[in-house]
């Protein structure tokens, strides 16, 4: 199985900070990487596939780069509404893995 | 807008099978795969499989032999059975659409595993 890390697991910022939450795999899994952001009680929600690629109605104020082991998730300038808990996810091959996740919350 | 609807027992006895369906509305259970994935209370996420509409199904093999996914198009939902319970199957419960990367989510169903 591909494993799947995640640093920091949890960090405190403020309203209008850039966040950088970074994302391990245990080997090579090409650019097959998916984040998605998990809200207390509710569903996760995709934000990015394909390492790279926004998906449909998501803010352009995240992006997500990296390939081979290694992958970041970038918030340019963090607003109210993205205090959550972050994963990726592996999607190049069965079973699908999840990174432990990073839980973003208020400074 | 495609929304996924789980239901099912939220309360299994240990040694027993888990079974929640998913309907799909809004959109056909055709052309996609329809994955189920699990947390545990407090905890990360846990894929437990997928399968095609065609019937064609993955999972995971840490869940052994437990996992029957299987879908009904006619009804457009699919379903989950897990057997052989025990209070670490205690997890909310999330049916999706996708097969390796997922778009559309249920709200998740809690199953407590418990006499």
């Amino acid at each position: 199985d591909i494993q799947m890390t995640q640093s920091p697991s949890s960090l405190s910022a403020s309203v209008g900070d850039r966040v950088t939450i970074t994302c391990r795999a245990s080997q090579s899994i090409s650019s097959n990487l998916n984040w998605y952001q998990q809200k207390p009680g509710k569903a996760p929600k995709v934000l990015i596939y394909a390492a790279s690629s926004l998906q449909s109605g998501v803010p352009s104020r995240f992006s997500g780069s990296g390939s081979g082991t290694d992958f970041t998730l970038t918030i340019s300038s963090l607003q109210p509404e993205d205090f959550a808990t972050y994963y990726c996810q592996q999607s190049y091959s069965t079973p699908l893995t999840f990174g432990p996740g990073t839980k973003v919350d208020i400074k | 807008q495609v929304q996924l609807q789980e239901s099912g027992p939220g309360l299994v006895k240990p040694s027993e099978t888990l079974s929640l369906t998913c309907a799909v509305s809004g959109g056909s259970i055709s052309d996609y795969y329809w994955t189920w994935i699990r947390q545990a209370p407090g905890k990360g996420l846990e894929w437990i499989g997928y399968i095609y509409y065609s019937g064609s199904s993955d999972n995971n093999p840490a869940l052994k032999s437990r996992v029957t996914i299987s879908v009904d198009t006619s009804k457009n939902q699919f379903s989950l059975k897990l057997s052989s319970v025990t209070a670490a199957d205690t997890a909310v419960y999330y049916c999706a659409r996708g097969g390796k990367t997922v778009d559309y989510w249920g709200q998740g169903t809690l199953v407590t595993v418990s006499s």
